[in-house]
């Protein structure tokens, strides 16, 4: 089965903070995806990357950033937490085969205090 | 540019009536459509998709959907609702053609009354 891990279930952290979320895929995928889940939105696309150190901003980039150093790992970062930015935030990754279905990872739930 | 609208942000139904979510696309190419559903404090999980071929798609845990283009359609039905089958499901769309460009709904909210 292919496997997305997402490094933490639930983070808190304050305000301006530097964050780091990490996803790990095990299936190697070309593309990886960071969503954030708000309660009424659905998913909202942050970033994608379709190769190692390629990426594309999606929806709602602003206040994020992502790295991309290797194929199985996908970093978002929060350069400085804001409370706006609590919310769960959804990795996920998908062969470059078009009709083919993203698989994602558990969820990181994060607070920013 | 594509979009998604699932109608009902929540929806109840009892448990052994037909469940239907409704989801409702535009896109400029032929689509391909996907159904996940979402637990309480999970990831996604694929349902089913659509992308060429035979217009109903049956899924996992009994679900189907029917994608109708002059109706520009995909919504989600199961004959008998089950308690487990309590969950957030999401509508989402893609150009064909582009594996990069996942389009999902805002979801539905299902709740299953015994």
């Amino acid at each position: 089965d292919v496997k997305v891990t997402q490094s933490s279930r639930y983070l808190v952290k304050r305000t301006g903070e530097k964050v780091f979320l990490e996803c790990v895929q095990d299936m190697d995928h070309e593309n990886m995806f960071w969503y954030r889940q708000d309660p009424g939105l659905g998913l909202r696309l942050i970033y994608f990357s379709y190769d190692v150190k390629m990426k594309e901003k999606g929806d709602i980039p602003e206040g994020y950033s992502v790295s991309r150093e290797k194929k199985e790992r996908f970093s978002l970062i929060l350069e400085s937490a804001s409370t706006n930015q609590t919310s769960m935030y959804l990795c996920a990754s998908s062969t470059g085969v078009p009709n083919t279905e993203a698989f994602f990872g558990q969820g990181t739930r994060l607070t920013v205090v | 540019a594509q979009s998604v609208t699932q109608l009902g942000s929540h929806v109840s139904v009892s448990e052994g009536a037909l469940v239907l979510l409704r989801c409702n696309y535009s896109s400029s190419v032929p689509p391909y459509l996907f159904w996940y559903v979402q637990y309480p404090n999970q990831g996604l999980q694929l349902l089913l998709k659509y992308t060429t071929g035979a217009t109903l798609v049956k899924g996992i845990n009994g679900f189907e959907a029917e994608f109708k283009k002059s109706e520009t359609s995909f919504h989600l039905t199961k004959p008998s609702a089950h308690m487990s089958d309590a969950a957030e499901y999401f509508c989402a769309v893609t150009p064909s053609g582009s594996a990069r460009q996942l389009t999902f709904g805002s979801g539905t909210q299902l709740t299953v009354l015994p």
